[in-house]
């Protein structure tokens, strides 16, 4: 069975470092998800991703987030300046048909800002 | 934006009871209700979703009801089981963001 797949699994950095998180989504899916969940807290949603643009994001995802599908099969999360509080699991997501339908995750990268 | 709230955040039943978790809503533009189960260290699953023009849907020994009026909804687990014990978090989709309650840590003693 397809599933969503993420590199790294655990990404250590230096406050202030650009880090760059990695997805793989299910091939024939077209609607792609970043979520963050800081650990023993709710997940929550930073961005959606559809047709190349972004089609929601929230509040969390201000100017030091960024999106891109830079070929056909990879999705990233970039953050250009980590904070400490920016260290939480980042889960990637990916849907056949928009966010009303069943959302396949990935299994997270855990990010730790030191 | 979408606010989603869910209690308990803690359940513990004995293996066999049942289990009910509840969320309520803020958006009413929400039209489609996920519930996850995260076990320690995975990745979210979905193990049941409702859509807004459903009240009620069942799988086995889940169900999930919706009260669209009341903005609630809801997740029941008859005759659990040990391996029902996790993190269960509900869920509310507007367009395409979707907005998580806070969970609700279930353990199940045998």
């Amino acid at each position: 069975e397809p599933e969503v797949t993420q590199t790294p699994s655990h990404q250590v950095t230096q406050m202030g470092q650009e880090v760059i998180l990695r997805c793989v989504p299910i091939s024939n899916h077209l609607y792609f998800y970043w979520y963050r969940q800081i650990l023993g807290q709710k997940v929550e949603f930073l961005v959606s991703f559809y047709n190349n643009e972004i089609s929601e994001k929230s509040e969390i995802f201000d100017d030091q987030f960024s999106v891109e599908r830079p070929d056909g099969s990879n999705f990233t999360l970039k953050i250009r300046s980590t904070k400490l509080e920016d260290s939480a699991m980042y889960f990637c997501a990916s849907s056949t048909t928009g966010g009303r339908y069943e959302q396949f995750f990935g299994p997270g990268t855990r990010l730790t800002v030191l | 934006g979408e606010n989603v709230e869910q209690h308990p955040s803690t359940l513990s039943v004995q293996e066999g009871d049942s289990a009910v978790i509840k969320c309520t809503y803020s958006d009413s533009a929400s039209n489609y209700f996920p519930w996850y189960k995260q076990e320690l260290g995975k990745r979210p699953q979905l193990i049941i979703d409702i859509r807004s023009n459903v009240g009620e849907k069942k799988d086995q020994r889940i169900a999930v009801t919706l009260n669209k009026t009341a903005k609630h909804f809801s997740l029941h687990i008859t005759e659990t089981q040990p391996e029902d014990s996790a993190v269960y978090f509900c869920a509310a989709v507007g367009n395409n963001d979707m907005r998580f309650g806070a969970g609700t840590r279930l353990t199940v003693k045998p």
